[in-house]
């Protein structure tokens, strides 16, 4: 069974530092990847995805990640992080199958400091 | 074009007492997909439908049912409450089956008393 592992809980950083949001997932065969982020009350935005190609994916908001294969990872990054920023980060993985169950990570949450 | 809507936002109910969500997704998606969210299990998978037909099923009890109308609208249904079935639930939608991403609605957030 797929898993996928957010080793971080929580992570503050200052504003205007960069950022690294760390992911690993567990799965068989070629994954698809997500990361979406939720606000305090609200539903899960998608950030980004990977499915195939290139292995550095831009997203909405300047998020950007990587996928490396030999190290089952997808993390996610931006270079300057805004108050904005501030909210839960959740990395999901996929099965490549016509079945469309996401298995999430246990989120991290990320705070900025002014 | 409007996002996935869910309702109600907020309930309160009993112990024993059973529950109805309701989802409608963005205008032309077919596939209605069902989460849980609670603090201590995360963002768990309950179910999926496409075509008025449960395609997907997460490991949760018999309690939990769900269905989907012939216009993609989606309800799921909890009986016989219990305390830990406090939790969001949150409906995502998406045009078809396979891969792709989803797009969730802002979750009913449902209080078990």
């Amino acid at each position: 069974a797929q898993s996928v592992t957010q080793p971080d809980i929580h992570i503050t950083v200052s504003e205007g530092a960069s950022l690294e949001l760390r992911c690993n997932y567990s799965y068989g065969a070629t994954p698809y990847l997500f990361w979406y982020v939720q606000s305090p009350g609200q539903g899960l935005q998608l950030l980004l995805k990977y499915f195939s190609g290139d292995t550095l994916v831009q997203g909405i908001k300047g998020f950007e990640a990587e996928f490396k294969r030999s190290q089952s990872s997808f993390n996610l990054r931006k270079p300057s992080v805004h108050w904005s920023d501030a909210a839960e980060y959740f990395c999901a993985v996929g099965m490549d199958t016509g079945r469309r169950a996401l298995t999430f990570g246990s989120g991290t949450r990320l705070q900025v400091q002014p | 074009k409007a996002g996935v809507t869910q309702t109600p936002r907020y309930l309160i109910k009993t112990r024993g007492q059973q529950v109805t969500l309701s989802c409608s997704p963005i205008s032309g998606h077919r596939s209605v997909s069902w989460y849980q969210q609670t603090p201590g299990q995360g963002l768990q998978f309950l179910f999926e439908y496409f075509s008025e037909t449960q395609r997907n099923k997460g490991n949760f009890p018999g309690r939990f049912s769900g269905r989907q109308f012939s216009n993609s609208r989606s309800e799921m249904n909890v009986s016989t409450l219990e305390l830990g079935d406090s939790a969001l639930y949150l409906c995502a939608s998406s045009p078809d089956l396979g891969a792709g991403e989803l797009f969730f609605g802002e979750g009913s957030r449902l209080t078990v008393l």
